[in-house]
Order: C-alpha cells, then structure tokens, then sequence
C-alpha cells in the first residue's frame, strides 16, 4: 500500500515568490493535516481536515497561507508571497479518523526561501 | 504554548546501552501518547504509543513508561544499536484533534 505523497520533495524559491505543495493520503483516509517543521524542532499543526472540511485551521497564517482538499481526498497547501522565515519542512500526514488512530506522514516537501 | 515538553534535546550512548527520552505534558485531556521516530530526510514515522489506561507497554526493544499522575512518560530504548541513531518525537492528543509534539531528541549510539 503507498504511504502519503508529497511533491515536491525539494523547493528554492525567492523571498515574495509563490510556492506550492501537494499532497496525496493513503486511500481511505477521511483525516488530512499539514505540519509545518522547523530545523531542529518538532512538527507543529498548519491545518487539519476531515473529508473537504477544514476543522482546525486556528494556527495557519491566513495572510499568506492557503490549503485546499477539493473531494476530499488530495490537497494542496499554498504560501504567497514567501518570506525567509518559511523555510522549513512541510509535511502532510493522514489518518482513517480524527478518533486517535495512527497518523501516517509523507516524507516532507524542503522548502527554502532566499 | 509548548504543550509537550521533551528531555534532553540530544543523547549520546554507546551499543547495547539503554536510551532514556523523558517527556512531560499538561493538558490532562490528552488520551493517546506516541513516539515517533525520524531518519534524516524522511517524515517522522511511529514507533510505539500508549494510552493512559496503562502504565507500561513494550515492543520488541522499545518499551514506554507512562506515570499519570506525574503527568510524565518516557520512551526506554534497549540493548540501543547504532540504527537506532535518528530523532526520537514524543507527542500527545486528544480524541478528535491533532497531534501536540514535543520538541525532539537526537540520539546517537556509538559502536
């Protein structure tokens, strides 16, 4: 069974330029989060869905971030204008429910913002 | 807020010794507790979780020690090889909300 999808793996952009990641959960998973991981630190929640539905999106910068899961199944996580301080990983996990059953993460998209 | 508090930040042991990783946590809501193991370049994967409900579960080499009421659990890692150098994530949840991690240990076993 393929795990969690992220592309790209490997991302340099310039400050104030857009980016854009994708992410594809293993089939079946209704629950979508992204994480956002900073060198040296753990992962900290962007947004969380369930189905199309965006249920915690409480620490995603909405000045410049956006997430979308049309049909609930891929989704795509987008930053405009990026600022040096986005640099970091951006990981998409998935999980069959919200109800504490084991969560699966993509390998991360590296992004870096010069 | 850090709500997951994890020790020590990195962690040096030699083969055959046992890796202890200490995390702490406030939020008595939370009802599920894992480890996650990460290898340079790859997302974190798990390795072993554990519910309030019990005080002690073991698998193969790895096992996690949870103490309620101190609100502490520990990640004790046996008989420590140098494949088990990677970063080692505690985290906690409640039913219905995302994972809350803590901030990670580096471990390095030494041959």
């Amino acid at each position: 069974e393929a795990g969690v999808v992220q592309s790209p793996r490997y991302k340099i952009i310039e400050k104030k330029q857009p980016v854009a990641f994708w992410c594809n959960p293993i089939s079946g998973h209704n629950t979508l989060y992204w994480y956002r991981q900073n060198l040296g630190q753990g992962p900290e929640l962007l947004i969380r869905y369930e189905n199309e539905e965006a249920v915690d999106d409480s620490q995603l910068p909405k000045d410049r971030f956006s997430a979308e899961r049309l049909k609930g199944v891929d989704s795509t996580l987008k930053i405009q204008p990026a600022e040096l301080g986005d640099s970091a990983v951006y990981l998409c996990a998935s999980s069959l429910d919200g109800s504490g059953n084991t969560i699966y993460f993509g390998e991360g998209s590296w992004l870096t913002v010069v | 807020q850090q709500q997951v508090k994890q020790s020590p930040q990195s962690l040096i042991v030699q083969k055959g010794g046992i890796s202890i990783i200490n995390c702490a946590y406030e939020n008595t809501a939370f009802d599920y507790f894992p480890w996650y193991q990460q290898f340079p370049g790859k997302g974190p994967a798990l390795l072993i979780a554990i519910r309030p409900d019990v005080s002690e579960k073991k698998e193969g080499r790895f096992t996690i020690s949870f103490n309620k009421s101190a609100k502490q659990f520990s990640l004790h890692i046996m008989d420590s090889q140098p494949g088990d150098s990677a970063t080692y994530f505690c985290a906690a949840r409640r039913s219905g909300y995302a994972l809350n991690f803590g901030k990670g240990t580096s471990l390095l076993v030494t041959p």
